[in-house]
């Protein structure tokens, strides 16, 4: 079946605009994470959605960074205001459940680029 | 808390040599612990896990990992290395059983060179 898709695969942008990253789990999977990951470095956790709602959000860096799941499936990671910083690729993973055990199954990835 | 500790940000290797990438880890409570492997330009995929079974586990490719609680290490092993198995390479742990939806907590990665 399908995998996790993100979109888009990149995004380029200039410091202080608005983007928007879309993830889109496997279908069925209840729980739904991002990551972020910058160069040389492990992905680090970002936001957790069980469902429609934000089960953890402490790993978002600053309230410019908002993240949404409306149906309980496909998210919507926003970003204002960007700036250098931001750039990284963001991760998508899905999971069956939400438990610590399950294997969550991570998506492409969207390499941003922030100018 | 939950902490990964990835020994050798680059290791590399013969092709048939063993392969061992070290990963420790710091947990409150019981973990459960993942390897992730990563082909460029390419998705994070699972090579193997451990969830409180067996503490040796057996994953895809021939690889497997040993889960040792005195040493708080779970350590990736394959017995011969193939150049296919160039990659980064992954550990990560999550909070385990008290915790539902819990998110990974990855270390830094060891990028593995396999040499003809």
């Amino acid at each position: 079946g399908a995998g996790v898709s993100q979109t888009p695969s990149n995004k380029v942008t200039e410091k202080g605009k608005y983007v928007e990253l879309r993830c889109d789990p496997i279908s069925g999977h209840t729980a739904l994470y991002w990551y972020r990951q910058s160069l040389g470095q492990g992905p680090e956790f970002l936001i957790y959605f069980q469902g429609t709602g934000a089960a953890d959000d402490s790993g978002l860096p600053n309230d410019r960074f908002f993240a949404v799941r409306p149906e309980g499936s496909v998210s919507t990671l926003k970003i204002q205001r960007t700036e250098r910083g931001d750039s990284a690729v963001y991760l998508c993973a899905s999971s069956l459940t939400g438990r610590g055990r399950d294997e969550q199954f991570f998506g492409p990835g969207t390499r941003l680029t922030v100018l | 808390a939950q902490s990964v500790t990835q020994l050798g940000s680059h290791v590399s290797v013969s092709e048939g040599a063993l392969v061992l990438l070290r990963c420790n880890y710091s947990s409150s409570v019981p973990p459960y612990l993942f390897w992730y492997v990563q082909y460029p330009n390419q998705g994070l995929q699972l090579l193997l896990k451990y969830t409180s079974a067996a503490t040796l586990v057996k994953g895809i490719n021939g690889f497997e990992a040993e889960f040792k609680k005195s040493e708080t290490s779970f350590h990736l092993t394959k017995p011969s290395a193939h150049m296919s198995d160039a990659a980064e390479y992954f550990c990560a742990v999550s909070a385990g059983a008290q915790t539902s939806g819990s998110r990974l907590t990855f270390g830094e990665g060891t990028q593995l060179t396999v040499n003809p």
